[in-house]
This record gives C-alpha cells, structure tokens and sequence, in this order.
C-alpha cells in the first residue's frame, strides 16, 4: 500500500466512450504523474503535474486529456480511444524530487 | 535520449537459486538509478543508487552500482516463489533541478521461480 489510489481498477470502453481515470494521494506529494504500460514496452511517462500545473506531457495525443484539480487530486479522460489504447495506466507521486511511489493501476480494454 | 536496458527479459528458475539481473544505461546527467518490483500490481520501490561501488542490501536482494561502466545489477540469493515477477530498472533524474522527477524504464525482467 503506497498511499496513491486508482480507480477504477479495471475499465472497458467502447472507441465512441468518454470515461475517467482518477488519482488521489493524501501523501503530502507535490508532483504526481500518469505512466502508461503497454504490453511489451517499457512504462512510459505520459504527464507530470507539479503544485498542480502541467510541467510535461510527453507528447500524447489528445485523446488523453489530464486534469489536476488541486495536488492530491489526478484524473486521466479519456475519449475516443483506439484499440492500442488498451494498457495499464499508473499514477504516481513524489515530494521534492524524492523516491516516485506508484498506485495499484488501471487496467484499461478498449473495444 | 535517455536509454535504459535490462536483461535478460525473462528468467526461470527453481527456489533456492540464486539470480542476477542486469541494467544497463546511456543518459544525459545521470542522478540515480532506481530498481522496482512488479507484481500485478503497483511497482514497488526496492533500491535508488547514485554511488558507484556502494551496495544497497534489503534481506536476500542486494543491488550495487558501476558508474564507470554504466550498469547496475540486482541480486536475489536463496530464491523463493513469492519473488516471482517483474523488476523494473530506471534512470531518475529531475528535469532541470525542479521539484519532481522523472523515471525512464527498461522492459522489464520477468522473474519466475518454480517450487
């Protein structure tokens, strides 16, 4: 138990859906993050909100549309997704620069 | 771009043996190297290098560091099944001295350790 919380663990939505990943860490952390996972890659670092101000987004295309409302707070929406999409999403946190600590993920099915 | 490599990408074993994981790096303004385990879950943080030649050692896994030679290894004595997973390596670095970090991972070393 990290103390970074996803929901919903496990989502499957059809290409024409708009749903929502959420993120929240009560840590104290001042940066958070949303990771992507596919099968075969490596983890890839999609956004980093920093004091919650978008500080990187690692060229994502805008079907991915983060928001981050105060700094314990991290959602992912998603519309339009493609097949490919399908993947795990992990959010992070950290304080100053210091170890980043992951949540359980999102396992997302694109149909 | 930062680039970091792990093998072997999958690994079978019997309980009590003992492996050895390997990371290998090329990047700009190196800061730490950091080791996670995966299980089907959340990564969870195991070690964060920055020394060379200085081990980190948590019960039966250790990690240590070669600057010098850019890599990293992990070792795990006396294997058990419940170390049956993924371990990840990455370069963490914060982006220009900010207030957050940022990891880029390898693939990934899938460990499986039969009873």
């Amino acid at each position: 138990e990290t103390g970074v919380t996803q929901t919903p663990r496990h989502l499957v939505m059809g290409m024409t859906n708009k749903k929502s990943l959420k993120c929240e860490q009560h840590l104290g952390h001042n940066a958070m993050y949303w990771y992507k996972q596919s099968a075969k890659k490596p983890l890839e670092l999609m956004f980093v909100y920093n004091f919650k101000e978008q500080t990187e987004n690692n060229s994502v295309p805008s079907r991915f549309s983060p928001e981050c409302p105060n700094s314990s707070h991290l959602f992912l929406h998603l519309h339009t997704l493609q097949p490919e999409d399908s993947a795990l999403y992990l959010c992070a946190s950290s304080k100053w620069g210091t170890t980043i600590y992951f949540g359980e993920g999102s396992w997302l099915t694109v149909v | 771009e930062d680039k970091v490599v792990q093998s072997p990408l999958s690994l079978v074993v019997h309980e009590g043996d003992t492996v050895t994981l390997n990371c290998s790096y090329e990047v700009t303004n190196f800061r730490s190297l950091l080791w996670y385990k995966q299980e089907k879950k959340a990564p969870t943080f195991l070690f964060m290098l920055t020394s060379s030649g200085i081990e980190k050692k948590s019960g039966r896994l250790s990690s240590i560091l070669d600057k010098k030679e850019l890599f990293s290894i992990l070792n795990i004595t006396a294997t058990q099944t419940g170390d049956s997973a993924v371990y990840l390596c990455a370069h963490y670095t914060n982006a220009g001295g900010t207030s957050y970090g940022k990891l880029t991972f390898g693939q990934g070393t899938i460990l499986t350790v039969h009873p």
